[in-house]
Order: C-alpha cells, then structure tokens, then sequence
C-alpha cells in the first residue's frame, strides 16, 4: 500500500484481556517503530525492529508488552493482561533505513481502551 | 522529567499572520531535530528538520531556528492558513538509533 496501515483503528478492551495490534509498513522500509501517545502526553517510544531484529527492547513499559516482525514487514504489539493504564493510541512507523536523518512515516495509530 | 518540552499546550493565530511554536530540550548532545504535525485521527508527518550544524532552515512557508545555546528551537508558519490547523510536535534525536524523543505538542488554531 501507499502508506503505514495499522489495525484495528480502534479496540476497546476488559482490564485482564490480551490485545494483539498490528503493523503492515510501507513496502521496502526496512526499519519500524512503535509509539504510543496517553492522553494529553507526547509521542513515547517503544520499540524499533532493524529487519526482523529488535536490538533494543527496553522502551518496552512492561514484561507485558510485547512486539514480532515476520518477513521484513508486519509487525504485530502484544498487551498481554491490559491494564486501564495501556489505554493510549499506538502509532507504528516505517522508515526506509535506520539513520539520524531519516524520515518517519506514520500509521494512523489503533486507539485502545481498556475498561 | 522531560528531555523536549512544548511549553504552550495550543496557540491562536489569525489567518496571514505569523505563528510561532517554541519548543526547549536538555540535553546538549541532542544533534539533530524535527518538526511533526498531526491532524485528528491522522498520524504524525514529517514537516521539516535541521542539524545542529545550522541555525535556520526554511521550506516555503515553514522556517526552523535553532538557538544552541539556550537550547531552544522554533517554527515559524507565515503567511499562516486555516489548514495549517494542527498539533505540532518538536522532536529530537535521541541518540539511540530509532529513538525520536518527541514534545507533548502543541495544537494551532489558525482562524480565517
């Protein structure tokens, strides 16, 4: 597709339930992200994927967040026993490559709720 | 505590006017820096960006200053116009490769 396409664009939750929201990038970036943005709060990083690879995963909030990238594409964050405190709007992002100066691209972000 | 801080949670500027959105960070190693802009129910997209190496860069109606040493950037919108209504979010490197620190925003209102 043309652009960051995330879904679903909403998905409302019980406290205690797992969630699963997925990521397909623009075709040939071969770097990913993931963002969310609590309400009233700025953008907070949460993990990127080199190709499949998460070098780093201590953006992470919680052992109960998870992420996968199969194929260089999708990428799938997992909530495992949401919390209200997870309620926010994921953004993914795609990138060409991994460097300074390289352009973000943005999904419209899934906004979760948990009740 | 906050490494990038947008200090005005919004601004009203009339159409053909000037608008002005400041944003300040802490950290003086920070090199790199960049200006999203986000619609409702829309992602963020990249607006414009400068490198520590510069104190200004411009792109049509969107000019960015640097000031180093008080460790301030701004945006400058002129002649400003009713789409340029958005939140807009500082942004900077963070150092770790992917890691964009971004600011709470700062949502324009720019009135016809």
């Amino acid at each position: 597709g043309a652009g960051v396409s995330q879904s679903p664009s909403n998905k409302v939750t019980e406290k205690g339930k797992d969630v699963e929201l997925r990521c397909d990038p623009i075709s040939g970036h071969t770097a990913l992200y993931w963002y969310r943005q609590r309400l009233g709060q700025g953008l907070e990083f949460l993990i990127y994927f080199q190709g499949n690879s998460a070098p780093d995963k201590s953006g992470l909030p919680s052992d109960r967040f998870s992420a996968e990238r199969t194929g260089e594409s999708v990428s799938t964050l997992t909530i495992q026993r949401t919390q209200q405190e997870d309620s926010a709007v994921y953004l993914c992002a795609s990138s060409l490559v991994i460097a300074t100066n390289e352009k973000l691209f943005f999904g419209s972000g899934t906004q979760l709720s948990v009740l | 505590d906050q490494q990038v801080k947008q200090n005005s949670p919004s601004l009203s500027v009339q159409e053909g006017r000037i608008s002005i959105l400041n944003c300040d960070y802490t950290n003086s190693m920070f090199d790199y820096f960049l200006w999203y802009k986000k619609y409702p129910a829309e992602g963020p997209t990249f607006l414009i960006s400068i490198s520590s190496i510069k104190d200004k860069n411009e792109d049509g109606r969107f000019t960015v200053f640097l000031n180093k040493s008080a460790k301030h950037l701004s945006l400058h919108i002129v002649p400003s116009q009713p789409g340029d209504s958005a939140v807009y979010f500082c942004a900077v490197d963070g150092g770790s490769q992917g890691n964009l620190i971004f600011g709470k925003g700062t949502k324009l209102s720019v009135k016809p």
